[in-house]
């Protein structure tokens, strides 16, 4: 049974300040690892995509990667209003194939103005 | 580009009434997906299409039916709706060819509800 925990939150993080979301998966062949943001009452739109240990960045989004104790996480700078939303983390044993994304609850972030 | 595109937006059935709901992609991806979701439980894997032609199961699978029409269209089938079936649906697809190209794009969902 693959497994994707998160704290579902909510996190309150002030704003312009670095939120911190954590993710741990049960299965060490995982191999492709994802985060998305959800807005309410709309679809998961992708943040940051990672495959290989350690840090990738883009913008103000970090991805942070540790396959050997199972986790991802993503790290918001300057955090702004916007970024108010719930985020998903989700992995897939692929390498190179096609099968589905096993998901996280995901974590309710609040930036407070 | 639409991107993935998903009809109907909302529906309501009755218990025992049948539906399809309809998503086409324009970004010739290979591999098309359904999945629920429900508060509290996260985003759960229905069926899925790793290219034209295939379809397999994922982790809630029954009482649903799927077809690939054609590379653009997947849709989800609901035989004979139940109470349970009370979610929201959402369709995405993927290139899928390599590890890099395995991004799932999701479209804007179709909210249901069975009384």
């Amino acid at each position: 049974q693959k497994e994707v925990e998160q704290n579902s939150g909510p996190l309150s993080v002030p704003e312009g300040a670095i939120a911190s979301l954590n993710c741990t998966y049960s299965d060490r062949g995982s191999q492709s690892f994802f985060w998305y943001r959800q807005y309410s009452g709309k679809s998961p739109e992708l943040i940051m995509s990672i495959y290989s240990n350690g840090d990738k960045e883009d913008g103000r989004f970090t991805a942070q990667l540790n396959k050997a104790s199972q986790y991802v996480s993503l790290l918001i700078r300057d955090s702004q209003p916007s970024d108010s939303a719930t985020y998903l983390c989700a992995v897939t044993l692929t390498g190179g194939g096609a099968d589905g994304l096993t998901f996280g609850k995901g974590t309710h972030l609040i930036i407070q103005p | 580009n639409a991107g993935v595109t998903q009809t109907p937006k909302f529906q309501v059935l009755k218990t025992g009434q049948s539906m399809t709901l309809q998503c086409a992609q324009d970004m010739n991806h290979n591999s098309m997906y359904w999945y629920r979701q429900d508060p509290g439980m996260g985003l759960r894997l229905i069926y899925y299409s790793a290219s034209e032609g295939t379809t397999d199961k994922g982790e809630v699978p029954n009482g649903y039916n799927v077809s690939r029409l054609n590379k653009r269209e997947f849709s989800l089938r609901l035989e004979s709706a139940a109470p349970s079936q009370t979610s929201v649906y959402f369709c995405a697809s993927s290139e899928a060819l390599y590890a890099a190209s395995t991004t799932q794009y999701f479209g804007p969902g179709t909210r249901l509800l069975v009384l």
